[in-house]
């Protein structure tokens, strides 16, 4: 079955970029049926959805409007892994990260929607503070 | 955006008894062209990530025990657990896939009486 292991940082400084990296195994990060994303948790926030990137002929991102002008997702297909990087953190980003699954539908032209997300990695507390 | 509330915020239900956990969308999550609602629940237990129960409204995930349950239409959905388990305890949250904009509810914490 697909698992997901994430590996980074748990603490960060404000204004630095977080980055964590999740390993697929299972699955393929290039596969066409599958968008790879990243979530995180917060007790101010709840589950947010922060972006994937996805396989279709080519490769495609896709980015919440809140976090959109400092995030990046990135496919290693070397590695079979994809990672998350956030730059200009804040206290506000404190949170547990989590990449997690999502199975492809609607998929036109400009892209493709999902599913719902399994499985999920286990979990990143990051902590940002000086 | 689509935003799911959840109702209540928490809940308390005694073993063996039935706990009901409400979603509302604020706009519908039901595709007219085939007829499915686009609403799946997750059960989440402390330190792990949330596990989907229920997608489709009412579909239960392979291995889910029968006495998860989902119900609803359009804009109002319920996760039912017909008679809690103490393995039940843990906070319950529902997302819609209807867009592209993925959206969860804000959770429903289930503890025991």
């Amino acid at each position: 079955q697909v698992q997901l292991q994430q590996s980074g940082p748990g603490l960060v400084k404000p204004s630095q970029t977080l980055s964590l990296t999740c390993v697929i195994s299972g699955d393929s990060v290039s596969s066409n049926s599958a968008a790879w994303n990243w979530i995180r948790q917060s007790p101010s926030r709840g589950l947010e959805w922060l972006g994937r990137t996805y396989y279709r002929s080519k490769w495609y991102n896709d980015y919440a409007e809140f976090v959109k002008s400092r995030i990046t997702i990135n496919p290693d297909t070397s590695k079979n892994q994809f990672s998350l990087q956030l730059n200009s953190v804040t206290p506000e980003d404190t949170a547990v990260y989590y990449c997690a699954r999502g199975g492809l539908r609607g998929c036109s032209s400009g892209g493709c929607s999902i599913y719902w997300f399994d499985p999920w990695g286990q979990g990143t507390l990051v902590t940002v503070s000086s | 955006d689509i935003v799911m509330t959840q109702s209540p915020d928490s809940l308390a239900v005694s073993l063996g008894e039935r706990a009901t956990i409400n979603c509302k969308s604020s706009r519908t999550v039901l595709y007219s062209s085939n007829n499915k609602n686009y609403l799946a629940w997750y059960q989440q237990k402390p330190g792990q990530p949330p596990k989907v129960l229920i997608s489709w409204a009412s579909t239960r995930e392979s291995g889910v025990p029968d006495r998860f349950s989902g119900s609803g239409s359009g804009t109002d959905f319920t996760l039912t657990i017909s008679s809690l388990q103490a393995e039940d305890v843990a906070v319950y949250y529902c997302q819609q896939y209807y867009t592209s904009l993925i959206t969860f509810g804000q959770g429903t914490r289930l503890e025991i009486k």
